[in-house]
């Protein structure tokens, strides 16, 4: 069975310093998409990152970059420079592939990020 | 470009009532997932459809039932409402492809079973 696991509840960082919030995924499909979301209070998912199973290169957006270490099926989200506006849930997800059904997102429980100025 | 949109953004119910919420995906976008997010937890995928049909569901029982019309826009219904029903239920529109393909999600329909 596919799985996310989101092992920090909370996480509270200082304005302009990096974030890294944990993410462990576990599935058997060989192709599978990792995506983290950011959901502000107003509920809105917000897609900030994703990275495919056969990408040779962390992906980065912006202030956002994926560490992916496939070996160890982690997808760890890094913000760089956070901002007061970064406060929010995060979300990692994952889509499976072939066993695991392209159709669906499976979320882990998230991690809560407050930005203290 | 409009993105997803769902209506109501908020609704309250009594159990055992009935509610019909809806979603209109982002423009050219083909495919419609409803997902069920109870307070502190993560979204839970209820179904998608593609070209007017059920492709996929996830551990919910009948009483969830949806529908896609040829526009795109979908409809999530659930029959005799329970009070753990009470979620924030989210629409997600995409392009029907392979693992890489993003998800587009609304501001959510906040439901309330009392």
């Amino acid at each position: 069975a596919q799985k996310i696991t989101q092992t920090q509840p909370g996480m509270f960082v200082q304005e302009k310093e990096a974030v890294t919030l944990d993410c462990t995924y576990d599935t058997s499909d060989p192709s599978y998409g990792l995506f983290w979301y950011k959901q502000p209070s107003s509920g809105e998912m917000i897609f900030l990152i994703y990275q495919g199973s056969y990408d040779q290169q962390n992906a980065t957006e912006g202030r956002y970059s994926l560490n992916f270490q496939k070996a160890r099926k982690s997808a760890n989200l890094v913000i760089s420079a956070s901002q007061l506006g970064d406060s929010a849930m995060y979300f990692c997800a994952m889509r499976g592939g072939l066993l695991g059904g392209y159709n669906k997102l499976i979320f882990g429980a998230g991690t809560r990020l407050a930005v203290h100025p | 470009d409009a993105g997803v949109t769902q209506s109501p953004t908020h609704l309250i119910k009594t159990r055992g009532q009935q509610v019909t919420l809806r979603c209109s995906p982002k423009s050219g976008h083909d495919t419609v997932s409803w997902y069920q997010q109870a307070l502190g937890q993560g979204p839970q995928f209820i179904f998608q459809y593609y070209e007017e049909e059920e492709r996929q569901r996830g551990n919910f029982p009948d009483r969830f039932s949806g529908h896609q019309f040829p526009n795109y826009s979908s409809e999530l219904n659930v029959n005799a409402l329970l009070l753990g029903d009470s979620a924030l239920y989210l629409c997600a529109s995409s392009l029907v492809s392979g693992a890489n393909t993003e998800a587009f999600f609304g501001q959510g329909t906040r439901l309330t079973v009392v």
